[in-house]
């Protein structure tokens, strides 16, 4: 069963306060790792995709990248607009379970000004 | 681009009672997928449709659970005899096959069953 760790469960930055959030996933076989913003109240907001070990994406102060089991989401010099959980998920090649994502908890971010 | 759509935003039942969610994808996206996301965690698969067909579903999702997509446009997703257990925030994705399969997530429907 795909499986998929999120730490720390909570992070609390002050503003510029460089960090990284961890992914720590299991699965048979894996298509792809997103990353996704979710305020309080809303739907999750797509980040990234990775495909393969070693591929890297960025967007704005937000650097994802992907090893052969986890996953890391470098936050550069963050502002408070960044507070937010952010969620990773896998998705499996093969069968039905092609397009399920499996979730991880989340980690609750927040920035201080 | 007008996005994933749910409706409505916000139920509140009594136990017992039945409840149906609607749910409108990005309009040139085949695949719709519907998870459950309780206070703390992340969001739980239930089931998929690609176009018309349904194509997977959770093993955790009840018989009470039922869910459609006529003619592969709009969903709607069922529970009956709800319980207190149902409570939880109901969300919508969709994507595109062909490009990525990125799923792209509706607002939420939340739930109270009281």
């Amino acid at each position: 069963e795909d499986q998929v760790t999120q730490s720390p469960e909570a992070l609390r930055l002050q503003e510029g306060e460089s960090s990284s959030l961890n992914c720590s996933y299991t699965v048979s076989g894996l298509r792809g790792l997103f990353w996704y913003r979710q305020d309080p109240g809303k739907g999750p907001e797509f980040l990234f995709t990775l495909y393969s070990a070693g591929e890297e994406k960025e967007k704005e102060r937000l650097k994802a990248t992907l090893t052969k089991k986890e996953s890391f989401l470098h936050i550069t010099a963050p502002k408070p607009e960044d507070s937010a959980t952010y969620l990773c998920a896998v998705q499996a090649f093969g069968g039905t379970s092609y397009g399920k994502l499996t979730f991880g908890q989340g980690t609750i971010l927040t920035v201080h000004p | 681009d007008t996005g994933v759509s749910q409706n409505p935003r916000h139920k509140i039942t009594k136990r017992g009672q039945n409840v149906t969610f609607r749910c409108d994808p990005i309009s040139e996206h085949n695949r719709l997928y519907w998870y459950r996301q309780t206070l703390g965690q992340g969001p739980e698969f239930l089931t998929y449709f690609q176009n018309e067909a349904q194509l997977e579903k959770s093993r955790l999702l009840s018989d009470r659970f039922s869910a459609e997509r006529p003619k592969g446009s709009f969903s709607t997703l069922e529970i009956q005899r709800t319980e207190q257990g149902d409570s939880a925030m109901y969300l919508c994705a969709s994507s595109f096959s062909g490009k990525g399969n990125e799923q792209f997530f509706g607002p939420g429907t939340r739930l109270t069953v009281l």
